[in-house]
């Protein structure tokens, strides 16, 4: 059964560090998000990406955050200087044209920043 | 706004007790309703899914029906096993573009033997 792949598993980085954390959705799909759960907490949806551009993103996906997908498998979301408050696990999804589809969850990156 | 409420947790159960989970939503148009259940180091799996009122979504034992009335989606199970012990979200989607969920907190649920 295709599966949402994520890499890598878990991520230690410094603060102010830049990092990329790398997904390869189900091949036919056509739309991806990025959601993250703090420790303990809900989760919280970032950024929606479709037909190579964003779509709609959430109040926590600020300048630091961008999404991108460089070829015609991986996508991508990049922390240009992170916070220590960066630190969660970010999950990648996708799912297939039409509306009020079921997402597939890949199994997140566990994001610690020191 | 889109919103998500879920009873509150822990829920610790004996095996083969009845589970209900509840779950409440206030959103603006007619959302398509979900279960997504994160067992233990894993990430969120779809459990079961509704997407019009009355309707019953069901997998695995779980059951849950699609309240407009009362915008409610709570989660039922009639005997629960030790391996179902997980952590569960009630989510909504009401945006067609973008399709954005919207979670619950999370009830984590812990069934002894």
């Amino acid at each position: 059964e295709p599966e949402v792949t994520q890499t890598p598993s878990h991520q230690v980085t410094q603060m102010g560090q830049e990092v990329i954390l790398r997904c390869v959705p189900i091949s036919n799909h056509l739309y991806f998000y990025w959601y993250r759960q703090i420790l303990g907490q809900k989760v919280e949806f970032l950024v929606s990406f479709y037909n190579n551009e964003i779509s709609e993103k959430s109040e926590i996906f600020d300048d630091q955050f961008s999404v991108e997908r460089p070829d015609g498998s991986n996508f991508t979301l990049k922390i240009r200087s992170t916070k220590l408050e960066d630190s969660a696990m970010y999950f990648c999804a996708s799912n297939v044209a039409g509306a009020y589809n079921e997402q597939f969850f890949g199994p997140g990156t566990r994001l610690t920043v020191l | 706004g889109n919103s998500v409420t879920q009873m509150e947790g822990p829920v610790t159960l004996s095996e083969e007790a009845f589970l209900t989970i509840n779950c409440t939503y206030t959103a603006t148009g007619y959302p398509s309703l979900f279960w997504y259940v994160q067992y233990p180091g894993e990430g969120l799996q779809l459990l079961l899914k509704a997407t019009k009122a009355d309707d019953k979504g069901s997998n695995k034992g779980f059951e849950a029906t699609y309240r407009k009335e009362t915008t409610s989606f709570h989660l039922e199970k009639g005997s629960v096993q030790v391996s179902d012990s997980a952590v569960y979200f009630c989510a909504l989607s009401v945006s067609f573009y973008g399709q954005n969920f919207v979670f619950g907190p999370g009830t984590r649920l812990s069934v002894l033997p």
